[in-house]
């Protein structure tokens, strides 16, 4: 089974430009989690996708959000970049809700620069 | 809300030495999830284990054992005659568990472990 596919890996922008990132799911898993990671504040959740709705949300600004499609796929954008969102961006996808393993499987991250 | 605490930065160790990591929590939640994940320095989490919160059963596999104590919130994670592809920092981490779904993972602050020969 393929595992969890994010792109880009690599990205660099500028403050004020607006990215999207993607996420592909394990097949069957229609759960889709965000995090962002830091030096200075470590992982941070974002949000998490089920069915196309967002069911939990992290504390983030506004800037940040996202989306899940009718198969799985999930996208972040994140708009007015600042130099703070500078970060590992993982994305895990784990079965539906009730489904037996609960576990979050994580994908290999999208490294974004902001200049 | 919930917490986990990974009160060792980093730690060195001589391949062959065993090593503990140690993982505290707090949660107001009567079930709940918690997880090691290894990161390699290629930047993937890799899921290692998963306890649910009425299952205190320790674990092993291979050289990895986990001791989950309820009594005083720990979860910690043992690794016997380290080798040094070991290298890399662990997070511990703790999520609800409602409605069936393990979800909104709140993680340690991660331990760097180096092996070296």
């Amino acid at each position: 089974k393929a595992g969890v596919t994010q792109t880009p890996r690599y990205l660099i922008k500028t403050r004020g430009q607006q990215v999207t990132l993607s996420c592909s799911p394990i097949s069957g898993h229609r759960s889709v989690s965000w995090y962002q990671q830091t030096p200075g504040q470590g992982l941070q959740f974002l949000f998490e996708y089920f069915s196309e709705t967002q069911r939990n949300k992290g504390n983030f600004p506004g800037r940040f959000s996202g989306r899940q499609f009718s198969n799985s796929r999930s996208e972040m954008n994140v708009s007015t970049l600042e130099l703070g969102d500078s970060a590992l961006y993982l994305c895990a996808s784990s079965s539906p809700p009730g489904a037996g393993d609960q576990t979050q499987y994580f994908g290999p991250g999208t490294r974004l620069l902001v200049l | 809300a919930q917490k986990v605490t990974q009160a060792q930065t980093e730690i060195s160790v001589v391949e062959k030495e065993d090593v503990t990591l140690d993982c505290v929590y707090e949660t107001r939640d009567t079930t709940y999830y918690l997880f090691w994940y290894k990161q390699p320095p290629s930047g993937e989490l890799v899921f290692l284990i998963r306890r649910n919160s009425f299952d205190e059963q320790n674990e092993i596999s291979g050289r990895y054992s986990w001791n989950f104590q309820k009594s005083t919130s720990s979860f910690n994670f043992t690794i016997t005659a380290s080798q040094v592809v070991d290298s890399a920092v662990y997070f511990c981490a703790l999520s609800e568990a409602l409605t069936g779904t393990a979800s909104k993972l709140t993680f340690g602050t991660g331990t760097r472990l180096q092996v070296t020969l």
